[in-house]
């Protein structure tokens, strides 16, 4: 079983429309969670994190967390073309500072 | 405010060559970590320096190496290089903070191809 694992896509959604991306985790001692935006060619840029259960709004961009079902989502709105990108989730575990990554969930939104 | 600097950009190397890329953390970041992302996979945790020591180390060889400088800055060795080796290197800036609650911002990375 994969450490952090997410639905490899790609997701097309058209303009305008809520996108939802999805990452599950298997260590149950992980405490912190990361959506980074990363553009073909380009490095990962952080988007939203969250610690604790529930939402966390900013902006466009809702992130949610499940520590029982170990499920961690990011929801966008109003979706652009130029949110089109490949969206990776991060996890961190309560001993070290190492971050798990998923391998990415591919968006595309088209006009 | 400076973001994380990496250097170089690209490079080109042989199979079994050395290597060593280069990596500056954002202003006020003490901590650097060092990712290896192959095509088309999420990056890959190496390792993590904070105070010139290294706090934690992924599943690499020992080929990987590194080091941290009194002014925070890093550098990543990899010694006899192979075929598999080449990927996108990031380095990540964050603060040392306990408990795992630390944001890594990255830097644009260093492009490695072995041939």
């Amino acid at each position: 079983q994969k450490e952090v694992e997410q639905n490899s896509g790609p997701l097309s959604v058209p303009e305008g429309a809520i996108a939802s991306l999805n990452c599950t985790y298997s260590d149950r001692g992980s405490q912190s969670f990361f959506w980074y935006r990363q553009y073909s060619g380009k490095s990962p840029e952080l988007i939203m994190f969250i610690y604790s259960n529930g939402d966390k709004e900013d902006g466009r961009f809702t992130a949610q967390l499940n520590k029982a079902s170990q499920y961690v989502s990011l929801l966008i709105r109003d979706s652009q073309p130029s949110d089109s990108a490949t969206y990776l989730c991060a996890v961190n575990g309560p001993y070290g500072n190492k971050l798990v990554f998923g391998a990415g969930t591919i968006l595309r939104v088209k006009s | 405010d400076a973001g994380v600097t990496q250097s170089p950009t690209h490079l080109i190397k042989t199979r079994g060559q050395q290597v060593t890329l280069r990596c500056s953390p954002k202003s006020g970041h003490d901590t650097v970590s060092w990712y290896q992302q192959a095509l088309g996979q999420g990056p890959q945790f190496i390792f993590q320096y904070y105070e010139e020591e290294e706090r934690q180390r992924g599943n690499f060889p020992d080929r990987f190496s590194g080091h941290q400088f009194p002014n925070y800055s890093s550098e990543l060795n990899v010694n006899a290089l192979l075929l598999g080796d080449s990927a996108l290197y990031l380095c990540a800036s964050s603060l040392w903070m306990g408990g795992g609650y630390n944001e890594q911002f990255f830097g644009p990375g260093t492009r490695l191809t072995v041939l």
